[in-house]
């Protein structure tokens, strides 16, 4: 099973800035990495998927990098409705599919 | 638009059983793999099972294999999770989620039922 680990758990951010969230995979699992966001109360929404495509709607500001074992998801200017938390998830070694432990994206 | 709606989440008891079901509309369901997922405050997001577009094909995680059973109608739009023998370690908010086609990933969610095992 490919384990997935997120840092930091929690980042604290002030709107406007940037925010870097890190992924990082037990093996390669190539470019098979997707991102989701999650608000309080609903369900995690596809953000990006091949490591650094954006899935449908999702706006500019949120960009994807890495391969392999390392993987980064920016938010280059924090809007107010992109406080949530953010989860890493790997389709390449399945079964099973592997989320990490999130990272919290709170308010500064 | 896509939708996915699930029901039949509730209150158990250890050992007892319970059906959801995902109803799913503005896509071609009988095109599309499905998958399970459910979440827990303590332990995050976790895939629980998959069925392939034609149901030939389907996994479990191993927490829920021998246990849970995913499947299928095409006929009329609707994914199913039969569980049995219930723990209370299976109490969490389990989302349907549809798949991306070519690619593995959960590119539809439902809003989430709540299953709580407790006696």
């Amino acid at each position: 099973e490919v384990v997935m680990t997120q840092s930091p758990a929690t980042l604290s951010v002030s709107p406007g800035e940037r925010a870097i969230l890190s992924c990082r995979a037990s093996q390669s699992v190539s470019s098979k990495l997707a991102w989701y966001q999650q608000k309080p109360g609903q369900a995690p929404r596809l953000l990006i998927y091949g490591a650094s495509t954006r899935a449908t709607g999702i706006p500019a500001r949120f960009s994807g990098s890495g391969s392999g074992t390392e993987f980064t998801l920016t938010i280059s200017s924090l809007q107010s409705e992109d406080f949530a938390v953010y989860y890493c998830q790997q389709y390449d070694n399945w079964p099973p599919w592997t989320f990490g432990q999130g990272t919290k994206v709170e308010i500064k | 638009q896509v939708q996915l709606v699930e029901s039949g989440g509730g209150v158990v008891q250890p050992g007892r059983s319970l059906r959801l079901s995902c109803a799913a509309s503005g896509f071609t369901f009988s095109s599309f793999g499905m998958y399970w997922v459910r979440q827990t405050p303590g332990k995050g997001l976790e895939w629980v099972a998959v069925i392939w577009y034609d149901g030939t094909n389907k996994y479990y995680a191993d927490s829920v294999n021998g246990r849970f059973t995913i499947s299928r109608d095409n006929s009329k739009n609707t994914l199913y999770l039969q569980m049995n023998s219930l723990r209370v370690e299976d109490t969490a908010v389990y989302y349907c989620a549809r798949d991306g086609g070519p690619t593995a990933i959960f590119e539809y969610w439902g809003q989430g039922t709540l299953v709580t095992v407790s006696s």
